[in-house]
């Protein structure tokens, strides 16, 4: 069966300061990756997906993901934290097509001024 | 432009009735999902659907149950509510990607539901 991880519940940065919000997975077939975000008291918005094309996956708002096969992992970074990237975060998995996701408990960012 | 909405966005009901969230799409998918999240577990996955006259049941599904009568809506029922089914609960739908891509789900805003 598939899973994923995510480290810390809890991430607090300062602004400025690097973002990376820790993903790992299970998965006995090749995994669809994605990262979502979720602002208060909204629904989740797409951040960036994995589909095998390339392991380093770029995505909005400056975000990018590295899909590490040999770690199991799919780290979320951001160089420079903005205030607004104050959210909680979801990596989730997918087996194959058809969209069923499976997701992380969620990790909540905080960034301090 | 084409969106999903969810309605109602906050709904207060008691023990033991019955409770029907919509789901409404207007980007033709033929796939649709319900989620609730929970602090903790993140978001998971309720019934899903892939057309028409289809429904399945994902991880939760107990006390729930979906309908799909046309394309745009897949309503969520709560048959008898309980206490242990307060949540937000989130619809997505998706279409299928390109050949060698997965779908891409996209949610709605969301139904906060508390059973008293």
């Amino acid at each position: 069966a598939q899973s994923v991880t995510q480290l810390g519940s809890h991430v607090s940065v300062s602004e400025g300061a690097l973002v990376l919000l820790r993903c790992n997975y299970s998965s006995s077939v090749p995994p669809y990756l994605f990262w979502y975000v979720q602002y208060p008291n909204q629904g989740l918005q797409l951040l960036l997906k994995y589909t095998s094309a390339a392991t380093l996956v770029k995505g909005i708002n400056g975000f990018e993901a590295e899909f590490k096969k040999s770690e199991t992992s799919f780290h979320l970074t951001k160089p420079s934290a903005h205030m607004s990237d104050a959210a909680e975060y979801f990596c989730a998995i997918t087996e194959g097509r058809g969209g069923k996701l499976i997701f992380g408990q969620g990790t909540e960012l905080s960034v301090k001024p | 432009d084409a969106e999903i909405t969810q309605s109602p966005r906050h709904k207060i009901t008691e023990t033991g009735r019955q409770v029907t969230l919509a789901c409404h799409q207007t980007w033709n998918h033929n796939n649709m999902f319900w989620y609730r999240q929970d602090l903790g577990h993140g978001l998971r996955l309720i019934h899903y659907s892939y057309g028409v006259q289809d429904t399945n049941k994902g991880e939760v599904s107990d006390g729930y149950s979906v309908s799909r009568s046309n394309t745009e809506d897949l309503p969520l029922t709560l048959e008898s509510a309980a206490s242990s089914q307060t949540s937000v609960y989130f619809c997505a739908s998706s279409t299928p990607g390109p050949p060698g891509e997965t779908d891409t789900q996209y949610f709605g805003p969301g139904t906060r539901l508390t059973v008293l």
